[in-house]
């Protein structure tokens, strides 16, 4: 079975300082792994994902993400954050056997302070 | 840029009453998805559905459930009897199917916050 880690319901970082959201797998295979962020009432949006290649994968708004695959990780990262980028983020996977259906973590709430 | 689009964006129902959620995939996007996201918690998936049937469902997406493209466009989500239980965001996504859907992006819509009273 797949799954995801987000160990921290919350980040606090202020504005103009670097961010970083933190993501752990379990997959069967290799992993497609992605990023979403999600603004209250609305739908989530796609910022990146890492199929293969480079082990860092740049996305949308200056976000990027680093798949380290011996700690089984792909963690978020910003080197500036906005006050913008307040939102929930998430972070999935899906394997290259069996399923094709992402599973989701729990969400982050990120908050950026002025 | 295209994007998925759902119908209503918030859907108030009695118990026991069926609803019907409607998405309009993007319009080359040959795989498409419905979540639900219960007030707080995580996203999960319910269906996927590709060559007009239904290629993967979980746990969650029992009997009470159905999908349907019933045109060209649209993608619906019926629930036959809602419970209280059912009350959640419900997520409609759609992606090209590269591959086979296997690491395809999915495109989520902005979502119908279904209440049952």
């Amino acid at each position: 079975a797949q799954s995801v880690a987000q160990p921290e319901d919350q980040v606090n970082v202020a504005e103009g300082n670097p961010l970083t959201v933190k993501c752990t797998y379990s997959v069967s295979g290799n992993p497609y792994l992605f990023w979403y962020v999600q603004y209250p009432n609305r739908g989530l949006q796609f910022l990146l994902k890492y199929i293969t290649g480079d082990n860092l994968v740049k996305g949308s708004y200056g976000f990027e993400a680093e798949f380290n695959k011996s700690q089984t990780s792909f963690h978020l990262k910003k080197p500036s954050a906005l006050v913008s980028d307040s939102a929930l983020y998430f972070c999935a996977v899906m394997g290259s056997g069996g399923s094709y259906i992402p599973t989701f973590g729990r969400g982050t709430s990120l908050i950026v302070h002025p | 840029e295209p994007e998925v689009t759902q119908t209503p964006s918030h859907q108030v129902t009695q118990m026991g009453q069926e609803v019907i959620l409607r998405c309009v995939p993007i319009s080359n996007h040959l795989y498409f998805y419905w979540y639900r996201q219960i007030l707080g918690q995580k996203v999960e998936f319910l269906v996927s559905f590709y060559n007009n049937e239904i290629s993967e469902k979980s746990e969650i997406f029992d009997d009470q459930f159905s999908v349907e493209r019933p045109d060209g466009s649209n993608f619906t989500l019926k629930i036959r009897s809602t419970k209280l239980e059912d009350s959640a965001m419900y997520f409609c996504a759609s992606s090209q199917g590269l591959a086979g859907g296997r690491g395809d992006t999915q495109y989520f819509g902005p979502g119908t916050r279904l209440t049952v009273l």
